[in-house]
């Protein structure tokens, strides 16, 4: 059963728009959340990531909103731009010393 | 600071054969996280070394298996290799410390086996 979903495989945006990228996860243990970035023949760079504690989380462009009750997440690039083009993949963990928990990633496509 | 590295960065190896991956760590980080990836499937978390003992494992067969040095290098054996090995193989560091969930990726070894 996978705990960490990223229901849209793929996603087409225009330059300069918003980039809205959601993942869903299923187990309410999780307190810590990440967002990384992908690029072919690349490993994964983190991106930002946010507490349970927290519902909104800031770095320039991006912004994660997270939303317990619901036990979803999103990501939000504003605006977008080409070099955004990659895999995103968001993650979950356990307080402690515990593995993250990845989804199977959105690949984002940035149109000029 | 030099980032996580991994080598080799391609391999090919044969059915049944055997393959050891190694994956350097960012200096000072103690812990050392392998996942795979494969086409249509996220990373898939193998194990965690923290100071020489395995500290997390994923549900892998016992053909996957991994140590870790004194100064934090760690390697990654897989025997008796399969189809279905072919993969992307990832390893990430971090410090190690509680509550620090950050994890920094090297650019992967890409497995084919034939």
């Amino acid at each position: 059963d996978q705990q960490v979903k990223q229901n849209s495989p793929s996603l087409s945006v225009q330059e300069g728009r918003i980039s809205i990228l959601n993942c869903d996860y299923t187990n309410s243990m999780f307190d810590y959340f990440l967002w990384y970035k992908k690029y072919p023949a690349e490993g994964p760079t983190f991106l930002i990531s946010i507490s349970s504690i927290k519902d909104k989380n800031e770095d320039g462009r991006f912004t994660v909103f997270l939303n317990k009750s619901a036990k979803h997440l999103s990501l939000h690039i504003v605006p977008s731009q080409p070099g955004d083009s990659a895999v995103y993949f968001c993650a979950a963990s356990v307080s402690g010393n515990t593995p993250l928990v990845f989804g199977k990633g959105t690949r984002l496509s940035v149109i000029a | 600071k030099a980032g996580v590295t991994q080598t080799p960065r391609y391999l090919i190896k044969t059915r049944g054969q055997q393959v050891t991956l190694s994956c350097s760590p960012i200096s000072g980080h103690r812990s050392v996280s392998w996942y795979q990836q494969t086409p249509g499937q996220g990373l898939q978390f193998l194990f965690e070394y923290f100071s020489e003992t395995q500290r997390n494992k994923g549900n892998f067969p016992g053909r996957f298996s991994g140590r870790q040095f004194s100064n934090s290098r760690s390697e990654m054996n897989v025997s008796t290799l399969e189809l279905g090995d072919s993969a992307l193989y990832l390893c990430a560091s971090s410090s190690g410390v509680l509550n620090t969930y950050e994890q920094y990726f090297g650019p992967g070894t890409r497995l084919t086996v034939t």
